[in-house]
């Protein structure tokens, strides 16, 4: 089974700031790697397909880079609206989730 | 306009089976490339992928649970359920329903339910 880490487990930030979240397979993935933003009380919401493909309607300030193990979600200009936790997620062997980043406000 | 809503018990006891319907319309699970997952997410934890059906009605589970685990789907009253054994309180969690969309070799969950919370107790 491929595993999935993420770091930080947790970040504090502020409006505008830039934030980075990392994500790490246990075996090579290809690019087979999406990112999903989970606010409290609500399911998740794709936010980048294929390790760096943005899903329709998000805003062009959310980013996603990396290919093979290692891969780097990055939020450039932090809103409000941002404000919540993050998961990434591979495909390339059935579906497994990371253990999930939470972005609070500082 | 896709949507997607879980059913099910809210409580169910220690070694119950637990039966949950996902009903969804603006699309059809008879559609090549179709395919609805189940993840659950107990309180506070990340979130877990269950299982999945496509549209050619293949399936696959997730390792650890696979053997406490169903999925079918109904086609034509567009549902999908997922059947759980033997529930234990480990089992407490929300439980989501998921369309999967294809980008051309890429996948992603693109539409959600809002989940079912169900909890393990006697």
């Amino acid at each position: 089974d491929v595993q999935m880490t993420q770091s930080p487990s947790s970040l504090s930030a502020s409006v505008g700031d830039r934030v980075t979240i990392t994500c790490q397979a246990s075996q090579y993935i290809n690019n087979y790697l999406n990112w999903y933003q989970q606010k409290p009380g609500k399911a998740p919401k794709l936010i980048i397909y294929g390790a760096s493909n943005l899903e329709a309607g998000v805003p062009s300030r959310f980013s996603g880079s990396g290919s093979g193990t290692d891969f780097t979600f990055t939020i450039n200009g932090l809103q409000p609206e941002d404000f919540a936790s993050y998961y990434c997620q591979q495909y390339e062997n059935r579906f497994t989730f990371g253990p999930g980043t939470r972005v609070d406000m500082k | 306009q896709v949507t997607l809503r879980e059913s099910g018990p809210a409580l169910v006891k220690p070694t119950q089976t637990l039966t949950l319907t996902c009903t969804f319309s603006g699309f059809s699970l008879s559609t090549r490339g179709m395919s609805v997952s189940w993840v659950r997410q107990p309180p506070g934890k990340a979130l877990e992928w269950l299982a999945l059906i496509d549209w050619d009605n293949d399936k696959y589970y997730n390792t650890s649970l696979k053997t406490r685990l169903t999925i079918s789907k109904d086609t034509s009253k567009n549902q999908v359920v997922l059947t759980m054994t033997n529930m234990d309180p480990v089992d407490t969690a929300t439980y989501f329903c998921a369309r999967i969309h294809e980008y051309g070799g890429n996948s992603g969950f693109d539409y959600w339910g809002q989940g079912t919370p169900v909890t393990v107790s006697s």
